[in-house]
């Protein structure tokens, strides 16, 4: 069973369309996370939530637009894709942090996004 | 901020050869937290290890092994007898106790040769 899924795997579109990516954890988590990863490999926070309320929104354009239904579920919406969005989209999740600190997180195996 | 380089992009080596993967952070934090994530060609994260700051034992797992220096600010990932499987790219990522995400070194290549 995955832990952390996403789909679609692969989401191929033109400039100026709308898309949506939509991930799932059954691992009981309560935090979960999405980052994107450029064409050098480079792996950044886009947006953080915590038992379903927004911790971070990290300097992310607004034609991003997370949203988390439940604790299992965190979904991005995409609006009037640009050619800089092309990238991989990577969810994950983790225990919330505790006493114990931050814990590791668990990712999906990402959403490879190519806008023409 | 919190900052991760690992100033090595690329390492290639011949099987069974050791190679050692550098991490250098920096943070005004003194509780913190250290991560290593491999990424296989196939494209998903693989988390490895994560340590936190008060804990400066090295550790060991397998070929694995993780050198924590609170006094250079590093925490250096050796694969030891390497095989043509650890190839992949390598992320040492580093997190605040209350950052609620994990700020990523650019990541290192290696590469396996048989």
């Amino acid at each position: 069973d995955t832990a952390v899924s996403q789909t679609p795997k692969y989401l191929v579109t033109q400039m100026g369309n709308d898309k949506s990516i939509k991930c799932e954890q059954n691992l009981g988590h309560d935090t979960m996370y999405w980052y994107k990863q450029d064409s050098k490999k480079f792996l950044k926070i886009m947006f953080s939530y915590n038992n379903k309320e927004l911790i971070i929104n990290e300097t992310v354009p607004n034609r991003f637009s997370p949203k988390s239904p439940d604790k299992a579920h965190l979904n991005l919406h995409i609006n009037s894709l640009e050619l800089g969005d092309s990238a991989v989209y990577f969810c994950a999740s983790s225990q919330e942090s505790g006493l114990a600190g931050p814990h590791e997180q668990y990712f999906g195996p990402g959403t490879r996004l190519t806008v023409t | 901020a919190q900052k991760v380089t690992q100033a090595q992009t690329e390492i290639s080596v011949v099987e069974k050869e050791d190679v050692t993967l550098d991490c250098v952070y920096e943070t005004r934090d003194t509780t913190y937290y250290l991560f290593w994530y491999k990424q296989p060609p196939s494209g998903e994260l693989v988390f490895l290890i994560r340590r936190n700051s008060f804990d400066e034992q090295n550790e060991i797992s397998g070929r694995y092994s993780w050198n924590f220096q609170k006094s250079t600010s590093s925490f250096n990932f050796t694969i030891t007898a390497s095989q043509v499987v650890d190839s992949a790219v390598y992320f040492c990522a580093l997190s605040g106790r209350n950052d609620y995400k994990l700020s990523f070194g650019a990541g290192t290549t290696v590469t396996v040769r048989a």
